[in-house]
């Protein structure tokens, strides 16, 4: 079975410029979820989707941050305009449903680095 | 509000010696809790849960932990450390109707 698919691994860019992070979920699994994970902190939840819904958005920037998952499947984060705070690993992860019990699988991460 | 704490962002064993990972929980209602590992330039795995159904849980490569409700704690141990067990260790929480929250971390070492 395959994981959970990001790309890019690896993102460098300057302040005040944009990036688009891309996550393919595992196949059937209807909850999508993005984290973002800054050097020496746990994840931490951006924005969580149940189909192509959202579940809860709360700690997402918004004035910088936007998310979609359009059909319910893959799903895009972008940042405009990045700032210097927004260095990180941004992580995807999917689950079969929200239930409480229900085991998150994580993709590799994109690692962003904002100069 | 919810939180979790990873007591010791770095620890270091010998191969062979005793695991202790220790995680603390903040929480009105006890939560269901996860450890997950983290070996460099992966996504995170899971490596064991409580969901209610027994205070000690058998986990992955080793690893158990054990939900202490007068404690408020949960915390992973491996008898015997083997080098592949270097990596980061992180401690969750969940409650109904909130997100999965994560402690900062902790990075075990382990020595020949």
């Amino acid at each position: 079975e395959a994981g959970v698919a990001q790309s890019p691994r690896y993102k460098i860019i300057e302040k005040r410029q944009s990036v688009a992070f891309w996550c393919n979920p595992i196949s059937g699994h209807a909850t999508l979820y993005w984290y973002q994970q800054i050097l020496g902190q746990g994840p931490k939840l951006l924005i969580q989707f149940q189909n192509n819904g959202v579940v809860d958005d709360s700690q997402l920037p918004k004035d910088r941050f936007s998310a979609e998952r359009l059909k319910g499947v893959d799903s895009t984060l972008k940042i405009q305009p990045a700032k210097l705070e927004d260095s990180a690993v941004y992580l995807c992860a999917s689950s079969l449903s929200n239930l409480i019990t229900g085991e998150l699988f994580f993709g590799e991460g994109s690692r962003l680095t904002v100069l | 509000a919810q939180s979790v704490t990873q007591l010791g962002s770095h620890v270091s064993v010998s191969e062979g010696a005793l695991v202790l990972l220790r995680c603390n929980y903040s929480s009105s209602v006890p939560p269901y809790l996860f450890w997950y590992v983290q070996y460099p330039n992966q996504g995170l795995q899971l490596l064991l849960k409580y969901t209610s159904a027994a205070t000690l849980v058998k986990g992955i490569n080793g690893f158990e932990a054990e939900f202490k409700k007068s404690e408020t704690s949960f915390h992973l141990t491996k008898p015997s450390a083997h080098m592949s067990d270097a990596a980061e260790y992180f401690c969750a929480a969940k409650e109904a109707g909130t997100a999965l929250i994560f402690g900062k971390g902790t990075t075990l070492s382990v020595s020949s």
